[in-house]
């Protein structure tokens, strides 16, 4: 079966711009992360959805990030007023369930921030 | 917080010498215990676990034993090959409660012919 999706791969935008990062989970798993991967560093948490519902979103840097993912399948990462410091690669796992230990991650979005 | 340190890299070897990736953490309570191995161009795969101390996680000839009294997880191979070139990362999560993962900086392995 198809494996955790995200789209774009890439995105280039401008300081101050508007993103949408969209992550499509494996079809039945109903948890689902993001994650944000800085150059040469490991993936650190963003937000974690059950189902709809947003679990822990402590993660998440300042109020300019949100996620939904309002029928429990597809989520969208949203990064408001972009900044530079924002550049990085936005990484998006799934899992059947929040207590299983097992989390496929996607390939990724590469964000740069001009 | 929960945190994950390993060894940093480069780590270049020959085909066929044996590896040690060092990993530790620190965490509350008894976490699970992770690596993935991210290669060339791909995304990030799980490549074995641990989910109580004195386990041992193995797959594709890697092997890693959860080590409570030493807090560590350390990754070992045999005898890499070309293809284990990738950059691995250990990782910890919590058992209590829903828990996302925590990662440490990740370690860069190229392997030589």
């Amino acid at each position: 079966g198809a494996g955790v999706s995200q789209t774009p791969s890439n995105k280039v935008t401008e300081k101050g711009k508007y993103v949408e990062l969209r992550c499509d989970p494996i079809s039945g798993h109903t948890a689902l992360y993001w994650y944000r991967q800085s150059l040469g560093q490991g993936p650190e948490f963003l937000i974690y959805f059950q189902g709809t519902g947003a679990a822990d979103d402590s993660g998440l840097p300042n109020d300019r990030f949100f996620a939904v993912r309002p029928e429990g399948s597809v989520s969208t990462l949203k990064i408001q007023r972009t900044e530079r410091g924002d550049s990085a690669v936005y990484l998006c796992a799934s899992s059947l369930d929040g207590a299983s230990d097992t989390q496929y991650f996607g390939p990724g979005t590469r964000l740069t921030v001009l | 917080g929960d945190s994950v340190t390993q060894m940093e890299g480069p780590v270049t070897l020959s085909e066929e010498a044996f590896l040690t990736i060092n990993c530790t953490y620190t965490a509350t309570g008894y976490p699970s215990l992770f690596w993935y191995v991210q290669y060339p161009g791909e995304g990030l795969q799980l490549l074995l676990k641990a989910t109580k101390a004195d386990d041992k996680g193995s797959n594709k000839g890697f092997e890693a034993t959860y080590r409570k009294e030493t807090t560590s997880f350390h990754l070992e191979k045999g005898s890499v090959q070309v293809s284990d070139s990738a950059v691995y990362f250990c990782a910890l999560r919590r058992n209590s409660g829903n828990t996302p993962l925590v990662f440490g900086k990740g370690t860069r392995l190229s392997v030589i012919a």
